[in-house]
């Protein structure tokens, strides 16, 4: 059963830089016509996506993030990665990662990862 | 990439149906046929209901149907049940990869 979880730091302090991982099981990330991606959620609003990215290491970003995002895969632990650098107190959010096809429909996600940023 | 534009709420009793709308424009809505929804339960990661404006996941009742006009999609929930509570979410694809969300709809069974 395809299974994703993410981890990292619980805190994060404003400027800095917030680093996550997420580690799928159950199916390989390059045997799969799917992208990987990360969705966030600030506390009590709604869903945000942020990037996705293909095993083959193409990344597609939202424009409002893309100067600050970063996405990269490591197939050999089949794992992807997010950083989000000069972070602010509004990128405190529920971080999700998800299995994205290629039009959008994520079918598999993450429990989530809460992460504040504060000093 | 503007977010799309869902009610915030709609409320219906046990056996009603309630229909959530969700607009964009010509470059996401409207210009594609992949608009999917999500539920999420209060602390949950969200859930797949809807992808490819009306095609239901296995496992997804059918009490859940989805469907669009122009740069509108409609999440229809037939028969509501009690555990139909919860935050729904529409999603469109937007060219070149890009997805953007709406704002979500609270759906409060009466």
């Amino acid at each position: 059963q395809l299974q994703l979880q993410e981890s990292g730091p619980g805190l994060v302090k404003p400027s800095e830089t917030l680093s996550l991982t997420c580690t799928v099981s159950g199916v390989s990330i390059s045997s799969s016509s799917y992208y990987w991606g990360w969705i966030r959620q600030p506390p009590g609003k709604g869903l945000d996506w942020i990037g996705s990215i293909f095993y083959s290491g193409s990344t597609y970003y939202n424009p409002s993030l893309k100067s600050r995002v970063t996405m990269s895969v490591d197939t050999s632990k089949n794992q992807f990665s997010l950083k989000l650098s000069s972070v602010a107190a509004a990128d405190t959010a529920v971080y999700y990662c998800a299995r994205i096809s290629r039009v959008g429909a994520t079918d598999y996600w993450g429990q989530g990862t809460l992460v504040p940023v504060s000093s | 990439q503007s977010a799309l534009a869902q009610p915030r709420s709609v409320s219906g009793s046990p056996g009603q149906s309630v229909t959530i709308s969700c607009t964009g424009t010509s470059s996401d809505v409207g210009g594609y046929n992949y608009v999917s929804w999500y539920q999420q339960h209060p602390g949950k990661a969200p859930k797949l209901l809807i992808y490819d404006v009306s095609k239901r996941p296995s496992g997804v009742p059918d009490r859940f149907s989805g469907s669009k006009s122009g740069n509108t999609a409609s999440l229809t929930i037939s028969g509501l049940q009690a555990e139909d509570e919860a935050d729904y979410y529409c999603c469109s694809y937007a060219g070149n990869y890009a997805l953007v969300f709406g704002g979500g709809t609270k759906v409060t069974v009466l």
